[in-house]
């Protein structure tokens, strides 16, 4: 059964700080990896991932996939408090349009 | 319209009575999806369609049914709602196959 798997599930920081949310995922057939952020409402979009070792970046976050290893992570460097969110990952699950998503990291940066 | 839009943005409702949750996208998108979010558990996939005329079962597929008549409407239906249908709901579209999906607002449902 293909299934996404996140950690921590929550964090607390100050702001300055760096984080790393993990996301691990067991599908067959793997095409791509994506992460999204969610605030008060509506996931919104951060990256895709396809190729392993290329870093997607766009500004203080970025992110990077080992195909080997089967695992992506996200990094948030010099966190503000406007980055208080949960943060989720998903994979298509094998040859279909269907996402699997994990439970989320829910992150929380204090002033 | 710009994007995804569901309707309503909450709702309570009586357990028993039927209950449609609209979406409609127009971006042309070939598929569709409902999502239902719950603490602790993430977004688990309700139903899906790959394209017009066709739909399939996620993760949680009893008690809800959908529809794809056209491209732009993805309505699912709770035919009798119970409380543990309260829940938030998303609705999402994706274009191609090796793109992001792209969320509606969600609907808060409360079921009493």
């Amino acid at each position: 059964e293909d299934k996404v798997v996140q950690s921590p599930l929550s964090l607390v920081v100050h702001e300055g700080d760096t984080v790393t949310l993990n996301c691990s995922y067991e599908v067959t057939n793997f095409r791509s990896l994506l992460w999204y952020k969610q605030e008060k409402k509506a996931p919104t979009f951060l990256f895709m991932l396809t190729s392993s070792g290329i870093e997607k970046k766009s500004g203080r976050l970025s992110s990077i996939l080992d195909k080997k290893e089967l695992f992506s992570i996200l990094n948030i460097t010099a966190t503000q408090t406007g980055d208080s969110a949960v943060y989720l990952c998903a994979v298509p699950s094998s040859g279909t349009y269907k996402y699997i998503f994990g439970t989320g990291t829910r992150l929380k940066v204090l002033a | 319209i710009a994007g995804i839009t569901q309707a309503p943005t909450s709702q309570i409702l009586a357990a028993g009575r039927r209950m449609t949750l609209r979406c409609t996208q127009d971006m042309r998108h070939n598929a569709m999806y409902w999502y239902r979010q719950d603490l602790g558990l993430g977004l688990r996939l309700i139903h899906y369609s790959n394209t017009a005329g066709t739909t399939g079962k996620g993760e949680v597929p009893d008690g809800y049914s959908v529809s794809r008549a056209n491209t732009d409407d993805f309505p699912l239906t709770l035919a009798s709602a119970v409380p543990s249908q309260t829940s938030v709901y998303f609705c999402a579209s994706r274009g191609h196959l090796n793109t992001e999906a792209f969320f509606g607002q969600g609907t808060r449902l409360t079921v009493v």
